[in-house]
Formats: C-alpha cells, sequence, structure tokens
C-alpha cells in the first residue's frame, strides 16, 4: 500500500502557484519523497525528489517539513499544460527500488 | 538523448493469443522496471530487472506472465493466454542503478487491448 495520502482533486488558476500537499506521517528516516505526474495517461514524468531539505528545480520546488511527515509541491506559475494527476510517493533508499503509487491529486488548471 | 522506448505503442489481441511488449531503456540504464495500469486505476509495480536477472517480481500474476531483459536487446514482457482482464497500460521505467535515490524514467507505454 501507498505511504502517502494526497487530496484526489486541486482547483487552480492560470499563471497562480500550485500547491500540492501530501502527508507520509510513517516516513522512516532511508526513505525520499519523489513526486510524478501523469497527463492524460502519458507516461508518468519525474518532477523533483527529496529526503530532508527542500528541492528546487527547473519544474518545481519541493518544501519537507521538519519532522518530514509531510510536504508540499510547488509548481510557481501553473500553465494548462500542467493539467495533471500528481502522485507523491515514499521510496525506500534499498535496493528494492519499487515505486508503489497511490490515487495521486487530479489538478486541473484553469484558464 | 533517447528517452525510455516501448513499441508497440498500441497492441490489440484476441483471447488466447500471446502478447510481447518490448521496453528498451534509456542509454547507460542497466535497470527496468514494469509498471501496469488497469482502467481507471493506479499504477502497479510487476517486476524490476537487471541485465539477465529478475531482481524483484513481487507484483507479478502467478500465472502466464513472465518478463526477461537479455545481456543484449530490450526487456520483454510476455503475456500468454491473454484474457480481457490483462486490458491495460503497461508502462516501463529505467534507471542507472538501484541503490540510494536513483529516479526512474518511464517510457509512454504500450496499450493492450484484448477482444
Amino acid at each position: 500500500d501507498a505511504k502517502t495520502t494526497q487530496p484526489p482533486s486541486m482547483d487552480c488558476a492560470e499563471g497562480r502557484a500550485a500547491n500540492l500537499p501530501c502527508n507520509h506521517s510513517t516516513i522512516s528516516g532511508n526513505e525520499y519523497v519523489y513526486w510524478y505526474r501523469q497527463i492524460h495517461s502519458q507516461g508518468p514524468q519525474y518532477i523533483i525528489h527529496g529526503l530532508k531539505n527542500n528541492e528546487t528545480n527547473e519544474m518545481a520546488s519541493l518544501i519537507i517539513t521538519e519532522d518530514r511527515k509531510s510536504s508540499t509541491l510547488i509548481l510557481p506559475h501553473a500553465t494548462l499544460r500542467d493539467t495533471a494527476v500528481y502522485y507523491c510517493i515514499v521510496k525506500d533508499g534499498g535496493a528494492t527500488n519499487k515505486l508503489i503509487f497511490g490515487t495521486g491529486t487530479l489538478l486541473a488548471v484553469q484558464p | 538523448n533517447a528517452g525510455v522506448m516501448q513499441n508497440p505503442r498500441h497492441l490489440v489481441r484476441r483471447r488466447g493469443q500471446e502478447a510481447r511488449l518490448r521496453c528498451s531503456p534509456m542509454k547507460g540504464h542497466s535497470h527496468v522496471y514494469w509498471y501496469r495500469q488497469l482502467p481507471e486505476e493506479g499504477l502497479k509495480f510487476m517486476v524490476y530487472l537487471q541485465k539477465e536477472n529478475i531482481i524483484d517480481e513481487s507484483g507479478m500474476p502467478k500465472e502466464r506472465f513472465s518478463a526477461e531483459f537479455p545481456k543484449e536487446g530490450p526487456s520483454i514482457l510476455r503475456i500468454q493466454q491473454v484474457v480481457r482482464g490483462d486490458s491495460a497500460a503497461y508502462f516501463c521505467a529505467s534507471s542507472p542503478r538501484s541503490t540510494g535515490q536513483e529516479t526512474q524514467y518511464f517510457g509512454p507505454g504500450t496499450r493492450l487491448l484484448v477482444l
């Protein structure tokens, strides 16, 4: 089972920041938080990941709380092309490496 | 730098036939993962392979499904005697290694339809 909880859906106005929350209260010390998105049944697209510190790349920022029990993915200026299902995944840093997808958050960016 | 490639993109089979799905990982990647997405559901892990080795097949159905990743050539997911319940999107992902924070990159998927 997925170790994360996400709201099933969210709306965001085009051009505004989209903040997608994720709860992972049972995360352990060596587990990373990964974010992927899936645009209308395409292959999942990697967005960002982190362990303890906040991370930023060209796509998004990831804010992880100090106790690591929750995180927020931030898309700074959402566009219509960002409409997708966003998956927050907790992954063991060990050898198994498999991703366990939950139900994700459907982000609908409105014009 | 080409990404993960899967073929065919769409595959139609009649009940009882065999389906073969191919996955070529990204250049430099030697680890391959297969996931299945049933209609209106999330992705489920099936199997994890390195070259010539199956590392984790905990998500594979016990019968009719097999996977391989030979020394040369693509990884193959094989479904024998397909049934309508096998209709799904099958995604392959690859990574350069398996430890730590290795990111998996996904292909576009193969949509299997069983008539």
